[in-house]
């Protein structure tokens, strides 16, 4: 179970807007800014979001993101088939050893 | 851009150590603005990091404590590369495992992110069976 909290799934139809959650704690989401990932079947993760709410050159402005206290979300405007995918937040850990920290992940459906 | 290469083998045996290697190219594993990290994803376990290097005047390694006294993580700046190794592995030890590079730049901030990774490798399936 991992300490960054995603819901398992979500969905929505073409056009309409979608968030993910995540969730974490004051020694992680509180303190370090959070990064979202894209997933694939097969393929590795790729780099979505980055300090909170900043995109990659090529990302679309569809994606964003935001956090607040200790949680961020990631919402996606104007769904598209091609969004269908798993999403994953990621952080630092300030407990004890300092290390990244990732949610569980999201898929994202699209009906 | 640079890009990230990995080779190494899919099978290891209980008990083994595991290695693989992640060659860089269009950049220097001995750059001051990021860190090369390895990063292991299963079924069971998700996406699960397992450490990074890099080089600040002296090269340093921090590791996941699920990890710790089983892995080193080190560069070859011969070779351009860095590489992984975990020992005494078991089934559990089964992933997808990638390396990639940390450390995109945020111009609000005028600071390197560490935990952002936008570059990674093509991912190798290692199963740790007998």
């Amino acid at each position: 179970q991992s300490i960054l909290t995603q819901p398992l799934s979500v969905s929505g139809t073409p056009g309409q807007r979608v968030t993910i959650s995540c969730s974490g704690g004051s020694s992680n989401i509180g303190s370090f800014t959070v990064t979202w990932y894209q997933q694939f079947p097969g393929t590795a993760p790729k780099l979505l979001i980055f300090a909170d709410d900043q995109r990659p050159a090529g990302v679309p402005d569809r994606f964003s993101g935001s956090r607040s206290g200790t949680s961020a979300s990631l919402a996606i405007s104007g769904l598209q088939s091609e969004d269908e995918a798993d999403y994953f937040c990621a952080t630092w850990e300030d407990a004890q050893n300092a290390h990244v920290l990732f949610g569980g992940g999201t898929k994202l459906t699209v009906l | 851009q640079a890009q990230l290469r990995q080779s190494g083998p899919s099978l290891v045996k209980p008990s083994q150590t595991l290695s693989l290697a992640c060659d860089i190219s269009g950049e220097s594993v001995s750059t001051m603005t990021g860190a090369w990290h390895w990063v292991r994803q299963s079924p069971s376990r998700g996406l699960e990091w397992l450490g990074r290097t890099f080089y600040r005047a002296k090269w340093y390694a921090d590791y996941a404590d699920s990890v710790r006294g089983r892995v080193i993580i080190k560069a070859d700046t011969s070779k351009n590369e860095f590489s992984l190794h975990l020992n005494a592995v078991t089934p559990e030890d089964t992933a997808v495992y990638y390396c990639a590079k940390g450390g995109v730049y945020d111009a609000a901030t005028k600071s390197f992110v560490g935990h952002a990774y936008d570059i990674w490798g093509q991912g190798t399936r290692v199963t740790v069976s007998s």
